[in-house]
């Protein structure tokens, strides 16, 4: 069946240090995989989706994800946070015009 | 843009009321759904449509009902609140076209007494 994972439930990283959040999944065709910021009080944001192609996708507000099929990942990177990045972010996994999340990543930034 | 609106961003009832949630979209989405989100579970789906008058139970579907009369409209039911429906609820649509992003709405916070 498919699943997301989300390994790390808080990450707490310093203003101008370089962030990672992590995501595995399971699926058994390629997967159509997004990452989602929520902040406080907030709706979900897209900040990037990979269908296809070159595996290393850039999106909104300087964030970057690289899948790796090897690894059955789709980790979110950024190299230089900001106080404003503090939020909750989700990786999520389409099948079938359905999304599947994973649990959230929270985000603290400390200055 | 793409436009979400839910009725209410706070909602407090009581155990056994029915409870509404209105969910609408101003882009002709083909595709709505409806989520619940509570702290260490992520998103889950608990409905979803992708038509008028068509509904499609997601992964927790029991204690709740949906309604699409109007194709920018979603409502989700409980026809009895409980406690444990206590929680963030979150519309989403999309165009339905494969792979398309969907695009959320503000939530609303239900608290059952």
């Amino acid at each position: 069946a498919q699943s997301v994972t989300q390994p790390d439930i808080h990450i707490t990283v310093s203003e101008g240090a370089s962030l990672e959040l992590r995501c595995n999944y399971s699926y058994g065709a390629t997967p159509y995989l997004f990452w989602y910021v929520q902040s406080p009080g907030q709706g979900l944001q897209l900040l990037l989706k990979y269908f296809s192609g070159d595996t290393l996708v850039q999106g909104i507000k300087g964030f970057e994800a690289e899948f790796k099929r090897s690894q059955s990942s789709f980790n979110l990177r950024k190299p230089s946070v900001h106080w404003s990045d503090a939020a909750e972010y989700f990786c999520a996994l389409e099948y079938g015009n359905k999304l599947v999340f994973g649990a959230g990543t929270i985000l603290r930034v400390k200055s | 843009d793409v436009k979400v609106t839910q009725s209410s961003r706070y909602l407090v009832k009581r155990t056994g009321e029915k409870v509404f949630l209105e969910c609408v979209q101003d882009m002709d989405h083909e595709n709505m759904f409806w989520y619940r989100q509570d702290p260490g579970l992520g998103l889950r789906l608990i409905y979803f449509s992708y038509d008028v008058k068509m509904k499609e139970k997601g992964d927790i579907p029991e204690g709740y009902s949906v309604s699409r009369e109007k194709k920018e409209r979603f409502s989700l039911i409980l026809e009895s609140a409980s406690t444990n429906q206590t929680s963030m609820y979150l519309c989403a649509s999309t165009t339905g076209q494969g792979s398309d992003t969907q695009y959320f709405g503000p939530g609303t916070r239900l608290t059952v007494l």
